[in-house]
């Protein structure tokens, strides 16, 4: 089973508009973090933002926002303002505390490439 | 400056013929992992190593190994490659296998004819 799921394989938004980037989690475990990263067409991977399982609070960071609802298991990446330079793929990943059968990995979603228009 | 160093960049090989991809890191970080990345399927990891001398497969091992002499480098080799390990590389490193953000080297595109 999927661990990590991006319904959205592309977005579009205009450019200072706001976007909402999905992501939905699967883990029985009770502590685990989730991670997005960005991939501009360079091919690094940028980190963006982290939000652990037991936050009370959502994670910012400057203009990303992650809209953390435990009880959905979904971690949905908010960007505000967009600009043209946020033109990327986006991945969501998790990192489980106790996996079963194996150490603790990131798993990554397949992504979404956001384009914002001028 | 902080950082993982990947190289090469690109490579074109051909099949059967073995390759490294040297990975490095400056931060001490005790955990290291390499990750392929393919269309559609994100980024899956191959081998990961927790601190010197151990390692572990991800989910994709076939046709690769690795291994930790030292804590900065994580060599990953393809002994006798296939065109169906065509793909981008990434090794990454993290101060722990905690929930401490990877820190990620600029990625390798191999192709093998």
């Amino acid at each position: 089973a999927q661990k990590i799921t991006q319904t959205q394989p592309g977005m579009f938004v205009q450019e200072k508009e706001a976007v909402t980037l999905d992501c939905t989690y699967d883990t029985s475990d009770p502590s685990y973090g989730l991670f997005w990263y960005k991939q501009p067409s360079s091919g690094e991977m940028i980190f963006l933002i982290y939000q652990g399982s037991y936050d009370q609070q959502n994670a910012t960071e400057g203009r990303y926002s992650l809209n953390f609802q435990k009880a959905r298991k979904s971690a949905n990446l908010v960007i505000s303002a967009s600009q043209l330079g946020d033109s990327a793929m986006y991945f969501c990943a998790m990192r489980e505390d106790h996996p079963t059968g194996s150490a603790r990995q990131l798993t990554f979603g397949s992504g979404t490439q956001l384009t914002v228009l001028p | 400056e902080a950082q993982v160093t990947q190289n090469p960049r690109y490579l074109i090989t051909v099949t059967g013929k073995k390759l490294t991809v040297t990975c490095s890191q400056n931060m001490n970080h005790e955990y290291m992992s390499w990750y392929r990345q393919d269309p559609g399927l994100g980024l899956r990891q191959i081998y990961y190593s927790m601190n010197v001398e151990v390692t572990d497969k991800g989910d994709v091992p076939e046709g690769y190994k690795v291994s930790r002499k030292e804590k900065r480098n994580f060599p990953l080799i393809l002994e006798s490659p296939s065109p169906n390990q065509t793909s981008l590389y990434f090794c990454a490193s993290s101060l722990s296998d905690g929930n401490e953000k990877l820190f990620f080297g600029s990625g390798t595109q191999l192709s093998v004819l």
